[in-house]
């Protein structure tokens, strides 16, 4: 079946970039997804990404996507304090788009 | 997201218990979908419905059972044949043609 991995935790110092990394498996997938969970909430969906294209650009996210390594990456510029938070990359394949999430990554950022 | 709602944010249960989660969507999307959420596990899909009157076993249905009687309602129950119930549980609502999921806030069952 589908797999979609991320490393667990991310340390950045505020006013740096943070990029978060992700891999996935299924080669048919047509969306890739950049969410955002806050403590005890719901998932944000931050941005997103056509499978066709290598990078997408939304104010301080840059998502770029190596679909011949399967391979997407989120990159935060000037990471805030507000950005601490888990970030979950997702693919969506099929009909219906069944949605695939990975484990998420935990970004603490320091002041 | 402002037009799902679940409830209640917090539950506890006691071990034997059956209990139903709502999840409510005034967005019009046909597809629901409920998640649960277990730390370091990522978001595991439960079960999803494409239209009234029809779901599908999600990976891990063991132990749930839904319904879909209105488009706008997706409860889920957690009977007592779910060995581990303790989890944060996240409904989702999609457009039929796919895109992103929009999810609710969330409901926490904890068993006592």
């Amino acid at each position: 079946g589908e797999d979609v991995e991320q490393s667990l935790f991310l340390s950045v110092r505020e006013g740096d970039s943070s990029v978060i990394n992700c891999t996935y498996t299924d080669s048919s997938s047509t969306y890739l997804y950049w969410y955002k969970q806050e403590p005890g909430a719901g998932l944000q969906l931050l941005t997103y990404i056509f499978s066709n294209m290598d990078m997408k650009q939304d104010q301080r996210l840059t998502v770029l996507l190596n679909k011949k390594d399967k391979h997407l990456s989120l990159r935060i510029a000037d990471t805030q304090t507000g950005d601490s938070a888990i970030y979950f990359c997702a693919e969506g394949s099929g009909g219906y788009q069944k949605v695939t999430f990975g484990t998420g990554t935990k970004l603490q950022v320091i002041p | 997201d402002g037009g799902i709602t679940q409830s209640p944010k917090y539950l506890f249960r006691k071990e034997g218990q059956n209990v139903t989660l709502s999840c409510e969507q005034n967005l019009n999307h046909d597809a629901m979908y409920w998640y649960r959420q277990d730390p370091g596990q990522g978001l595991r899909l439960i079960y999803y419905s494409q239209i009234v009157n029809d779901f599908q076993k999600g990976d891990i249905a063991e132990g749930y059972s839904v319904s879909r009687e209105k488009k706008e309602s997706f409860p889920l129950t957690v009977t007592s044949a779910q060995k581990n119930p303790t989890a944060f549980y996240l409904c989702a609502v999609q457009r039929l043609q796919g895109g992103e999921l929009f999810f609710g806030e969330g409901s926490r069952l904890t068993v006592l």
